[in-house]
């Protein structure tokens, strides 16, 4: 049962142009969203947030959106550059007792060329 | 410096042997954990551990079993091996803070090869 979906493994985007990454989720007491990002060989490393309260959180070239309504949210890269060529995760934290653990998605492979 | 640290980096075993990875984390979080990336590359919470409980996910077969010696350490020991626990394994810690969710810091993974 996953609770946190990326339904595209992977997307191709031009140097320099938008790129979204979408995520959809089941689980309607979610109410926190984050973005991580993994390069090859390396743990996921946070990237940006979004509490349920909000409807878009800005850091950089980094936005992200949700739409609760429609238990989605949506990560926008402006300007793509190749650095930010990675598996990015979407993920939601379970608490549980006082601890929270995350709930991930499977992940798309983002990859911007030059 | 690095902040969640792991070792081994590469682990290649025969099914039926015993075998612990371990993790250190150097920013003095209280709340430490296990995921699992397996070959479908699903990310998955194995256990969260702080000084006051351990929470395991219900999926995750007893031989798994996690071991604390202090707050900095959460090593992850794995008894009678079997082929399908070949994946990827992250640590990672949190500040506890209660009802705050706080970022979670992830190790480099180790990657398990069981034959």
């Amino acid at each position: 049962d996953q609770q946190v979906k990326q339904n595209s493994p992977s997307l191709s985007v031009q140097e320099g142009r938008i790129s979204i990454l979408n995520c959809d989720y089941t689980n309607s007491m979610f109410d926190y969203f984050l973005w991580y990002k993994k390069y090859p060989a390396e743990g996921p490393t946070f990237l940006i947030s979004i509490s349920s309260i909000k409807d878009k959180n800005e850091d950089g070239r980094f936005t992200v959106f949700l739409n609760k309504s429609a238990k989605h949210l949506s990560l926008h890269i402006v300007p793509s550059q190749p650095g930010d060529s990675a598996v990015y995760f979407c993920a939601a934290p379970n608490s549980g007792a006082g601890s929270y653990q995350l709930t991930f998605g499977k992940g798309t492979k983002l990859s911007v060329i030059p | 410096d690095t902040a969640v640290s792991q070792t081994p980096k590469y682990l290649v075993t025969q099914m039926g042997n015993d075998k612990s990875i371990k993790c250190e984390q150097n920013l003095g979080h209280d709340t430490m954990y296990w995921y699992k990336q397996d070959s479908k590359k699903f990310l998955k919470i194995m256990f969260s551990y702080n000084n006051k409980e351990l929470i395991i996910n219900e999926t995750v077969p007893n031989r798994f079993s996690p071991k604390s010696p202090d707050k900095a350490h959460l090593n992850l020991h794995i008894n009678s091996l079997e082929l399908g626990d070949s994946a990827v394994y992250f640590c990672a810690s949190s500040q506890e803070s209660g009802s705050q969710w706080e970022t979670q810091y992830f190790g480099p993974g180790t990657r398990l090869l069981v034959l």
